[in-house]
């Protein structure tokens, strides 16, 4: 069965800091790869995604992430990140054929503080 | 252009009362998603439905719960009898199943079971 990790539970940074989470999955096959940031008391936004092509995607916010194959990664990066960013991160994995239900991670929680 | 719907948004009820979940996808999209958000288990797929059809339902805890999708654009989850461990946050997400797909999902419904 597919895993999702994010090895980050709790993050707090300054605004302007540059932000990395990481997001690590166990299966060998072809993947489909997503970012969702949830805001506080908001439903799941779908900030990237990765289905083929050039590994490193944009996303809205000025978000960006990179699948790196042989290390079964895709993580999110952003270089200075704002008070708005405040929220909670979720990578998600979904198997490219087969099952089609997403596999979440734990979540990352981003304090962005002013 | 309206996302996934879901109502209630909020429900607090007491143990052994029954509880229905609604929810409209979006128009055109012809696969539906429950997904439950607890604190202890993160976020996990219930059940999923493609052109209204229950596709997988191993993720549904026990008979208690069950699921409709008697036409494309309304589902409901109905829990029955409730109890307190079925307190979380339910997501519905809808998506269109032509290759890669990306699941948008709705604003979920904070459940409460006192």
């Amino acid at each position: 069965a597919q895993s999702v990790s994010q090895h980050n539970h709790h993050v707090i940074l300054s605004e302007a800091a540059s932000l990395e989470l990481g997001c690590n999955y166990s299966y060998g096959g072809t993947v489909n790869l997503f970012w969702y940031v949830q805001y506080p008391g908001q439903h799941l936004q779908l900030l990237l995604k990765y289905f083929s092509g050039d590994p490193l995607v944009k996303g809205i916010k000025g978000f960006e992430a990179e699948f790196i194959k042989s290390k079964f990664s895709f993580n999110l990066r952003k270089p200075s990140v704002q008070w708005s960013d405040t929220a909670e991160y979720f990578c998600a994995v979904n198997a490219g054929t087969g099952r089609r239900a997403l596999t979440f991670g734990s979540g990352t929680r981003l304090q962005v503080q002013p | 252009d309206a996302g996934v719907i879901q109502s209630p948004r909020h429900e607090v009820t007491e143990m052994g009362q029954e509880v229905t979940l609604r929810c409209k996808p979006i128009s055109g999209h012809n696969s539906l998603f429950w997904y439950r958000q607890t604190m202890m288990r993160g976020l996990e797929l219930l059940i999923y439905f493609n052109n209204n059809v229950p596709i997988d339902d191993s993720g549904m805890p026990e008979d208690r719960f069950s699921a409709k999708m008697p036409n494309a654009s309304f589902s409901t989850l109905k829990i029955q009898p409730s109890e307190p461990r079925d307190s979380a946050v339910y997501f519905c997400a809808s998506s269109f199943l032509q290759g890669p797909e990306t699941q948008y999902f709705g604003p979920g419904t904070r459940l409460l079971v006192l």
